[in-house]
């Protein structure tokens, strides 16, 4: 079975500063996806970024980018220039091509200080 | 453009009553998601339809959770006779095609049953 592992329960950064999540997942499936999804203290699942196993190129999506490392099956998350609303927490998940269920993290509560 | 929708917000209920969880999805979206939030177990995926079909409702706890989908634009999670280890989030989520394209996900149904 499918496993993601988020090793770091709680973070906290100052403000401005940068973050990385760390996230790490089994699978011996060479095509999947990844995926990085924020929850706020309002409880919206929202999605940060996605990446596709088959690209080389790691996502990016403005202050979010991933370091995507397929061999090492290690999916981090990076925040730059962190603000008082990226405060959440973030859950890591995968699923295979042709899987037919997104399987989640624990989780990672991150905490952004003024 | 709506999001998903989902009501109630909250629900309040007593053990044995039933409840009903109503979902819309993203206009034009074919596949529809319902999973169930809490503490002890995390994120969990209930059942998962394609084009208003059911394609795998493994995650169903037990006999007393059913859901529907009528039409493209409608889902309901029915939980009868409702017990206090149901109470939890409930989130809804649609994907384009299918459950490798990124979801999208309601605000939530916090239950509560007493």
């Amino acid at each position: 079975a499918q496993t993601v592992t988020q090793s770091q329960p709680e973070m906290s950064v100052q403000e401005a500063e940068t973050v990385t999540l760390s996230c790490t997942y089994d699978t011996s499936e060479s095509n999947y996806y990844l995926f990085w999804y924020k929850q706020p203290p309002s409880r919206q699942m929202i999605l940060v970024i996605r990446q596709e196993a088959y690209k080389q190129q790691n996502a990016t999506e403005n202050r979010f980018s991933v370091n995507f490392q397929k061999a090492a099956k290690s999916f981090s998350l990076k925040i730059s220039d962190s603000q008082l609303g990226d405060t959440a927490m973030y859950f890591c998940a995968f699923i295979m091509e042709y899987g037919n269920k997104l399987v989640f993290g624990a989780g990672t509560i991150l905490r952004v200080k003024s | 453009d709506a999001g998903v929708i989902q009501s109630p917000r909250h629900e309040v209920t007593e053990m044995g009553q039933e409840v009903t969880l109503r979902c819309k999805p993203i206009s034009g979206h074919n596949s529809l998601f319902w999973y169930r939030q809490t503490m002890m177990r995390g994120l969990e995926l209930l059942i998962y339809f394609n084009n208003n079909v059911p394609i795998d409702d493994s995650g169903m706890p037990e006999d007393r959770f059913s859901a529907k989908m009528p039409n493209a634009s409608f889902s309901t999670l029915k939980i009868q006779p409702s017990e206090p280890r149901d109470s939890a989030v409930y989130f809804c989520a649609s994907s384009f095609v299918d459950v490798t394209d990124t979801q999208y996900f309601g605000p939530g149904t916090r239950l509560t049953v007493l």
